[in-house]
């Protein structure tokens, strides 16, 4: 069964940094394209980053391209993603996923940035 | 403003069938497979359609999926109580070289 556990969200000011993890379990990581997805209070799914299983192509979002960094360890079963230069309207619960366009989602992690 | 335009809502009664739209262009829709998402708040979305028209396995029968040009439909026959939540379409789109969601379509069974 595919399983996928996001972690390292919580309280940020603006401008501060976070680094979030997917730890998945259940298929052959390397095997699979991964991604990030969040969803603001009262808005809907918006696609941040995708990378691919053996990391030489990654791709993002106008919205985070310079201050989000996706990326991938296939010997831990790890998917990250670097949040930098945060702000406010960063503010939501962000989702890892299998595949380009996810088949399978964790339950979120939530980040909230807040002075 | 998504580039995929859904209702912001939909309803219907016990049994009924309900559709719920995704407009797109060539760009996304066009030329690209449709993803349909079912998600209700603190919860993991959940995939409902693949490729346009695909169930994943545990998905019922009596939701359906279809593509036409720069469109596509989510039909669910049958509706019950536990169909109440938010449904969302998904497509790669050339122009942003991106995955696109649609703003979500909020579906209350009365």
């Amino acid at each position: 069964e595919v399983h996928l556990v996001e972690s390292g969200g919580g309280l940020v000011q603006p401008g501060g940094s976070l680094r979030l993890s997917c730890a998945a379990s259940g298929f052959t990581f390397s095997d699979y394209a991964m991604t990030w997805v969040r969803q603001a209070p009262g808005k809907g799914l918006e696609w941040l980053s995708s990378i691919t299983g053996s990391s030489d192509y990654t791709n993002y979002a106008d919205s985070v391209k310079g201050r989000f960094t996706i990326s991938r360890d296939n010997s831990k079963n790890t998917l990250s993603l670097q949040l930098n230069s945060l702000r406010v309207e960063d503010t939501a619960v962000y989702f890892c996923a299998r595949d380009k366009t996810p088949f399978y989602w964790g339950q979120g992690t939530r980040v909230t940035v807040s002075s | 403003q998504s580039v995929l335009t859904q209702p912001p809502s939909a309803s219907g009664t016990p049994g009924q069938r309900v559709t719920i739209s995704c407009t797109g262009s060539n760009s996304n829709i066009g030329s690209y497979h449709v993803y349909w998402y079912q998600h209700l708040p603190g919860t993991a979305p959940k995939l409902l359609i693949y490729r346009n028209d695909l169930r994943p396995s545990g998905v019922p029968d009596r939701v359906s999926g279809s593509k036409s040009g720069t469109s596509a439909s989510l039909a669910i026959s049958g509706l019950r109580s536990e169909d109440e939540a938010d449904y969302y379409c998904a497509v790669w789109d050339d122009s942003l070289t991106g995955v696109v969601f649609g703003g979500g379509t909020k579906l209350t069974v009365l």
